[in-house]
Protein backbone atom coordinates (compact mmCIF):
# COMPACT_ATOMS: atom_id res chain seq x y z
CA UNK A 1 0.00 0.00 0.00
CA UNK A 2 1.48 3.03 -0.90
CA UNK A 3 2.60 5.16 1.95
CA UNK A 4 3.60 9.15 2.07
CA UNK A 5 4.41 10.24 5.71
CA UNK A 6 4.86 13.33 7.39
CA UNK A 7 7.09 13.92 10.46
CA UNK A 8 4.26 15.85 12.87
CA UNK A 9 0.68 16.44 12.38
CA UNK A 10 0.80 19.55 14.48
CA UNK A 11 3.58 22.43 15.35
CA UNK A 12 3.79 25.30 17.34
CA UNK A 13 6.87 27.44 16.44
CA UNK A 14 7.96 30.96 17.52
CA UNK A 15 8.82 33.84 14.76
CA UNK A 16 11.87 33.63 13.93
CA UNK A 17 12.86 29.89 14.50
CA UNK A 18 14.12 27.58 11.84
CA UNK A 19 11.35 24.78 11.43
CA UNK A 20 12.13 21.99 9.59
CA UNK A 21 9.12 19.80 7.69
CA UNK A 22 9.86 16.43 6.89
CA UNK A 23 8.56 13.83 4.71
CA UNK A 24 9.31 10.01 3.81
CA UNK A 25 7.43 7.78 0.62
CA UNK A 26 7.93 4.87 0.61
CA UNK A 27 6.81 4.24 -3.46
CA UNK A 28 10.18 5.12 -4.85
CA UNK A 29 8.51 7.98 -6.46
CA UNK A 30 10.79 10.26 -8.26
CA UNK A 31 8.48 13.06 -7.69
CA UNK A 32 7.89 14.72 -4.79
CA UNK A 33 6.15 18.38 -4.32
CA UNK A 34 5.91 20.75 -1.17
CA UNK A 35 2.39 22.46 -0.86
CA UNK A 36 0.83 24.69 1.62
CA UNK A 37 -3.26 24.44 1.71
CA UNK A 38 -5.14 28.11 3.02
CA UNK A 39 -9.08 28.47 3.54
CA UNK A 40 -10.12 30.06 0.31
CA UNK A 41 -6.67 29.80 -1.98
CA UNK A 42 -6.60 26.24 -2.38
CA UNK A 43 -3.41 24.44 -2.60
CA UNK A 44 -0.60 26.11 -3.62
CA UNK A 45 2.91 24.76 -4.98
CA UNK A 46 5.56 25.67 -3.10
CA UNK A 47 8.84 23.57 -4.18
CA UNK A 48 8.71 20.58 -6.37
CA UNK A 49 11.26 17.61 -6.66
CA UNK A 50 11.75 15.24 -10.08
CA UNK A 51 14.92 13.72 -8.81
CA UNK A 52 17.98 13.87 -5.55
CA UNK A 53 19.08 16.92 -5.34
CA UNK A 54 17.17 18.23 -7.87
CA UNK A 55 14.41 21.48 -7.15
CA UNK A 56 12.23 23.46 -9.11
CA UNK A 57 10.49 26.42 -7.47
CA UNK A 58 6.66 26.55 -7.17
CA UNK A 59 3.92 29.25 -7.51
CA UNK A 60 4.81 30.25 -3.80
CA UNK A 61 8.96 29.48 -2.78
CA UNK A 62 9.73 32.69 -0.46
CA UNK A 63 10.31 32.44 2.81
CA UNK A 64 11.18 28.86 1.86
CA UNK A 65 13.82 26.45 0.88
CA UNK A 66 13.58 22.38 0.36
CA UNK A 67 16.00 19.82 0.74
CA UNK A 68 16.23 16.01 -0.91
CA UNK A 69 19.32 14.39 -0.33
CA UNK A 70 17.53 10.66 -0.32
CA UNK A 71 14.93 9.54 -3.48
CA UNK A 72 12.34 8.83 -0.47
CA UNK A 73 12.85 11.99 1.45
CA UNK A 74 11.99 15.50 0.78
CA UNK A 75 12.05 18.58 3.48
CA UNK A 76 10.79 21.67 3.66
CA UNK A 77 12.53 24.35 5.41
CA UNK A 78 11.41 27.65 7.05
CA UNK A 79 14.67 29.73 7.79
CA UNK A 80 12.79 32.57 9.30
CA UNK A 81 9.24 31.34 10.65
CA UNK A 82 6.66 34.21 10.30
CA UNK A 83 2.89 34.31 11.37
CA UNK A 84 2.16 34.30 7.69
CA UNK A 85 3.45 30.38 7.01
CA UNK A 86 1.25 29.64 9.51
CA UNK A 87 -0.74 26.69 7.39
CA UNK A 88 -1.54 23.67 6.88
CA UNK A 89 1.24 21.59 4.70
CA UNK A 90 0.88 18.73 2.76
CA UNK A 91 4.20 16.76 0.69
CA UNK A 92 2.91 14.27 -2.12
CA UNK A 93 5.02 12.21 -4.44
CA UNK A 94 4.32 10.63 -7.90
CA UNK A 95 5.81 8.76 -10.27
CA UNK A 96 7.33 9.95 -13.33
CA UNK A 97 5.46 11.97 -16.11
CA UNK A 98 3.87 9.51 -18.49
CA UNK A 99 3.51 6.55 -15.84
CA UNK A 100 0.81 8.29 -13.88
CA UNK A 101 -0.04 11.20 -12.59
CA UNK A 102 -1.71 10.79 -9.65
CA UNK A 103 -0.14 12.20 -6.79
CA UNK A 104 -0.05 10.48 -3.27
CA UNK A 105 -0.60 13.20 -0.56
CA UNK A 106 0.57 12.80 3.32
CA UNK A 107 -1.56 13.43 6.20
CA UNK A 108 -0.35 16.78 6.30
CA UNK A 109 1.56 19.12 9.06
CA UNK A 110 -0.81 21.96 10.44
CA UNK A 111 1.79 24.69 11.58
CA UNK A 112 1.20 27.43 13.61
CA UNK A 113 3.90 30.11 13.78
CA UNK A 114 3.29 32.91 17.07
CA UNK B 1 -1.28 30.45 -16.08
CA UNK B 2 -3.87 27.64 -15.99
CA UNK B 3 -6.93 27.82 -13.75
CA UNK B 4 -9.70 25.55 -12.75
CA UNK B 5 -12.38 27.33 -11.14
CA UNK B 6 -14.59 25.02 -8.99
CA UNK B 7 -18.11 25.36 -8.37
CA UNK B 8 -19.70 25.71 -5.76
CA UNK B 9 -17.33 26.79 -3.08
CA UNK B 10 -19.36 25.54 -0.28
CA UNK B 11 -22.60 22.59 -0.48
CA UNK B 12 -24.84 21.71 2.48
CA UNK B 13 -27.33 19.28 1.49
CA UNK B 14 -29.55 16.33 3.34
CA UNK B 15 -29.10 12.79 3.18
CA UNK B 16 -30.67 11.13 -0.26
CA UNK B 17 -30.18 14.87 -2.48
CA UNK B 18 -28.31 14.22 -5.70
CA UNK B 19 -25.65 16.72 -6.19
CA UNK B 20 -23.02 18.23 -8.44
CA UNK B 21 -20.00 19.85 -8.32
CA UNK B 22 -18.08 21.71 -11.68
CA UNK B 23 -14.39 22.15 -12.51
CA UNK B 24 -14.18 24.45 -15.48
CA UNK B 25 -11.21 25.94 -17.28
CA UNK B 26 -10.55 28.21 -20.25
CA UNK B 27 -7.18 26.15 -20.31
CA UNK B 28 -7.18 22.10 -22.14
CA UNK B 29 -6.02 19.89 -20.13
CA UNK B 30 -4.28 16.52 -20.85
CA UNK B 31 -6.14 14.60 -17.89
CA UNK B 32 -8.30 15.75 -15.11
CA UNK B 33 -8.40 14.25 -11.50
CA UNK B 34 -10.91 14.41 -8.49
CA UNK B 35 -9.48 13.99 -5.26
CA UNK B 36 -11.54 14.12 -1.59
CA UNK B 37 -9.75 15.47 1.22
CA UNK B 38 -11.53 14.45 4.69
CA UNK B 39 -10.86 17.29 7.85
CA UNK B 40 -7.12 17.16 8.82
CA UNK B 41 -6.03 14.33 6.27
CA UNK B 42 -4.30 14.75 2.57
CA UNK B 43 -6.52 14.86 -0.13
CA UNK B 44 -6.97 10.70 -1.85
CA UNK B 45 -8.05 10.33 -5.14
CA UNK B 46 -11.11 9.00 -6.69
CA UNK B 47 -10.48 8.89 -10.33
CA UNK B 48 -8.64 10.30 -13.33
CA UNK B 49 -10.18 11.27 -16.71
CA UNK B 50 -8.49 11.51 -19.57
CA UNK B 51 -10.22 11.22 -23.32
CA UNK B 52 -12.47 14.43 -23.74
CA UNK B 53 -16.42 12.99 -23.16
CA UNK B 54 -15.07 10.05 -21.04
CA UNK B 55 -18.06 9.48 -18.04
CA UNK B 56 -16.83 7.07 -15.26
CA UNK B 57 -18.72 5.70 -12.34
CA UNK B 58 -17.58 5.27 -8.94
CA UNK B 59 -20.61 3.41 -7.05
CA UNK B 60 -22.79 6.71 -6.44
CA UNK B 61 -20.60 9.40 -7.77
CA UNK B 62 -20.18 9.98 -11.68
CA UNK B 63 -17.46 11.78 -13.36
CA UNK B 64 -17.36 13.50 -17.03
CA UNK B 65 -14.64 15.40 -18.76
CA UNK B 66 -15.92 17.53 -21.09
CA UNK B 67 -15.47 16.92 -24.90
CA UNK B 68 -13.23 19.60 -25.25
CA UNK B 69 -11.08 18.80 -22.11
CA UNK B 70 -11.31 22.08 -20.24
CA UNK B 71 -13.67 21.38 -17.92
CA UNK B 72 -15.19 18.25 -16.12
CA UNK B 73 -17.92 17.66 -13.44
CA UNK B 74 -18.77 15.51 -10.48
CA UNK B 75 -22.26 13.87 -10.08
CA UNK B 76 -23.05 12.17 -6.39
CA UNK B 77 -26.42 10.45 -6.06
CA UNK B 78 -28.17 9.67 -3.27
CA UNK B 79 -25.37 11.52 -0.78
CA UNK B 80 -24.71 9.83 2.45
CA UNK B 81 -22.98 11.97 5.25
CA UNK B 82 -19.67 9.63 4.64
CA UNK B 83 -19.79 11.87 1.40
CA UNK B 84 -18.61 15.13 3.50
CA UNK B 85 -15.41 16.44 2.82
CA UNK B 86 -13.54 18.96 0.34
CA UNK B 87 -13.38 17.71 -3.04
CA UNK B 88 -10.71 19.11 -5.23
CA UNK B 89 -10.27 18.67 -9.33
CA UNK B 90 -6.86 18.84 -10.34
CA UNK B 91 -5.43 19.04 -14.00
CA UNK B 92 -2.45 17.96 -15.95
CA UNK B 93 -0.70 20.54 -17.91
CA UNK B 94 -1.38 20.09 -21.92
CA UNK B 95 2.23 19.12 -23.20
CA UNK B 96 3.22 16.95 -20.02
CA UNK B 97 4.02 18.16 -16.81
CA UNK B 98 4.63 16.54 -13.20
CA UNK B 99 2.79 19.44 -12.07
CA UNK B 100 -0.69 19.59 -11.29
CA UNK B 101 -3.12 22.67 -10.87
CA UNK B 102 -5.64 22.39 -8.37
CA UNK B 103 -9.23 23.90 -8.17
CA UNK B 104 -9.66 25.57 -4.60
CA UNK B 105 -12.25 22.85 -3.91
CA UNK B 106 -15.91 22.40 -2.88
CA UNK B 107 -16.84 22.35 0.61
CA UNK B 108 -19.83 19.60 0.67
CA UNK B 109 -21.89 18.68 3.99
CA UNK B 110 -23.86 16.20 3.92
CA UNK B 111 -26.27 16.63 7.11
CA UNK B 112 -28.07 13.36 8.31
Amino acid sequence: DVKVTQSSRYLVKRTGEKVFLECVQDMDHENMFWYRQDPGLGLRLIYFSYDVKMKEKGDIPEGYSVSREKKERFSLILESASTNQTSMYLCASSPPWGAEETQYFGPGTRLLVL
Amino acid sequence: TQLLEQSPQFLSIQEGENLTVYCNSSSVFSSLQWYRQEPGEGPVLLVTVVTGGEVKKLKRLTFQFGDARKDSSLHITAAQPGDTGLYLCAGEAQGGSEKLVFGKGTKLTVNP
